[in-house]
C-alpha cells in the first residue's frame, strides 16, 4: 500500500514559473524524501527532511514538513524545461521508503 | 564513483518461468533495497537488507518472490513461476546506512508474456 499521496497528479507550467506539489501521509515517520524520475536519468534523490525539521532548501528547491498535518510540500522556483519529470515523495520509517504515485510535471519553454 | 548497477536491463520471459535479477550496490553501502514499479505508479517496497541483520521481507507479494544478499555486496531477486502481473520495472537502491537517502539503479524492466 502507498503511504504518500501527491497532489496534483499532473502539473503543466511555463519556464520561469514556480511549481508546487504536495504530499500527505498517514503514519509517523523518521524523515520524508523527495525524488525525481525521468526517462533519461532514472530515480534521483532530491532532498531529505527529518521529522524534527520544518523547512529545508537546496538550490531552487524548497521543502516544508508539517508533522501535525502529516503533509509536505515541494516548491521548485524558476522552473526550467529540464525540470520536466515525475516527482515522488517517500516517507521513511524503520528503513523502508514508501512512495506515493507521483506528480507529473511538464515545463514548457 | 560507480553507482548502483542492475542486470539485465530488460528481461522478457514466458509465464511460468523463473527469473533472476541482479543488483550491485555502491561499494561500502550497508543497506540494500528492492522495489517494484508498475507502469504509471509509484514504487512498491519489496525487501531490504541491512548489514548482517535478518532482511525485512514484509513487502514481498507472494512466496514466489525471494531475495538474497552476499555480505554487503551483490543481491539477487528471484521470481519463481512468473505471472503476467509480475511485469514491472524492478529497482534496486543502496544507502550508506539505515534510513538515509537511497541511491537507485537504472532498473530491470521485466515483461512476462
Amino acid at each position: 500500500s502507498q503511504q504518500g499521496e501527491e497532489d496534483p497528479q499532473a502539473l503543466s507550467i511555463q519556464e520561469g514559473e514556480n511549481a508546487t506539489m504536495n504530499c500527505s501521509y498517514k503514519t509517523s515517520i523518521n524523515n520524508l524524501q523527495w525524488y525525481r524520475q525521468n526517462s533519461g536519468r532514472g530515480l534521483v534523490h532530491l532532498i531529505l527532511i527529518r521529522s524534527n525539521e520544518r523547512e529545508k532548501h537546496s538550490g531552487r528547491l524548497r521543502v516544508t514538513l508539517d508533522t501535525s498535518k502529516k503533509s509536505s510540500s515541494l516548491l521548485i522556483t524558476a522552473s526550467r524545461a529540464a525540470d520536466t519529470a515525475s516527482y515522488f515523495c517517500a516517507t521513511e520509517g524503520w528503513g523502508k521508503l514508501q512512495f506515493g504515485a507521483g506528480t507529473q510535471v511538464v515545463v514548457t519553454p | 564513483g560507480a553507482g548502483v548497477s542492475q542486470s539485465p536491463s530488460n528481461k522478457v520471459t514466458e509465464k511460468g518461468k523463473d527469473v533472476e535479477l541482479r543488483c550491485d550496490p555502491i561499494s561500502g553501502h550497508t543497506a540494500l533495497y528492492w522495489y517494484r514499479q508498475r507502469l504509471g505508479q509509484g514504487l512498491e517496497f519489496l525487501i531490504y537488507f541491512q548489514g548482517n541483520s535478518a532482511p525485512d521481507k514484509s513487502g514481498l507479494p507472494s512466496d514466489r518472490f525471494s531475495a538474497e544478499r552476499t555480505g554487503e555486496s551483490v543481491s539477487t531477486l528471484t521470481i519463481q513461476r512468473t505471472q503476467q502481473e509480475d511485469s514491472a520495472v524492478y529497482l534496486c537502491a543502496s544507502s550508506p546506512y539505515f534510513g538515509n537517502e537511497q541511491f537507485f539503479g537504472p532498473g530491470t524492466r521485466l515483461t512476462v508474456l
